[in-house]
């Protein structure tokens, strides 16, 4: 079957630097989507890999290893507003996307 | 405005009632999509319609029915609403001609079966 893991929470510091793992087991791979989503809010779309590498995005990053299967959301600088989920996705062969159950993000001061 | 509006944003009703949501987006997009989340698990489709004619099950299309009525509209049916499919809905649109496929959503509509 299709699997997306990633942790479901992470507590970070202010100011601090935390990295969200997100490892998938897909029917092919047509690219890596990472969303965030306030709590009662709709997700909103952060970035997009389809290569192997590192995509920078502001203080946001994204990785991918296609061959690990694996993928990571960086987050530098946090703010207190970072305080969210983060969704992970991937887009199988079939064109659909297979979400992870998302991670919940927890800034303290 | 929203550019994905979803009505109701919040809804409780009783077992066995029959319950529509609605989409409406002004993106201007081809594709459409329905999808529910509940705590713990990651966001599941329903339905999509890439286009006014073209209607899709999702991976849980059980117990729901989708009418695409304008390139613009997008409902979700529960002909006869039970407690498991409370859950918080999100209807959302992709533009198809992108190569990255981003999704856009509407702001949810909760509903609560009892």
């Amino acid at each position: 079957g299709q699997n997306i893991d990633q942790p479901t929470e992470m507590t970070a510091t202010e100011g601090a630097i935390v990295q969200i793992n997100c490892t998938y087991q897909t029917s092919g791979f047509n690219g890596l989507f990472w969303y965030q989503q306030h709590a009662g809010e709709a997700p909103t779309f952060l970035s997009y890999n389809v290569l192997d590498g590192l995509e920078e995005k502001g203080r946001f990053s994204s990785f991918l290893s296609r061959s690990k299967g694996y993928s990571y959301l960086l987050l530098k600088e946090l703010q207190m507003k970072d305080s969210a989920s983060y969704l992970c996705a991937v887009m199988d062969s079939n064109y659909q996307l297979i979400w992870g159950a998302g991670t919940k993000l927890i800034i303290k001061p | 405005d929203a550019d994905v509006t979803q009505t109701p944003r919040n809804r409780i009703t009783k077992t066995g009632k029959r319950i529509m949501l609605e989409c409406s987006q002004t993106k201007g997009h081809d594709r459409m999509y329905w999808y529910r989340q509940d705590p713990g698990l990651g966001l599941r489709l329903i339905y999509y319609s890439f286009d006014v004619k073209d209607i899709n099950k999702g991976e849980i299309s059980d117990g729901y029915s989708v009418s695409r009525q304008a390139q613009a509209k997008f409902s979700l049916s529960l002909e006869s609403a039970i407690p498991n499919q409370t859950a918080l809905y999100f209807c959302a649109t992709s533009d198809g001609d992108r190569d990255t496929g981003e999704l856009f959503f509407g702001e949810g509509s909760r509903l609560t079966v009892l």
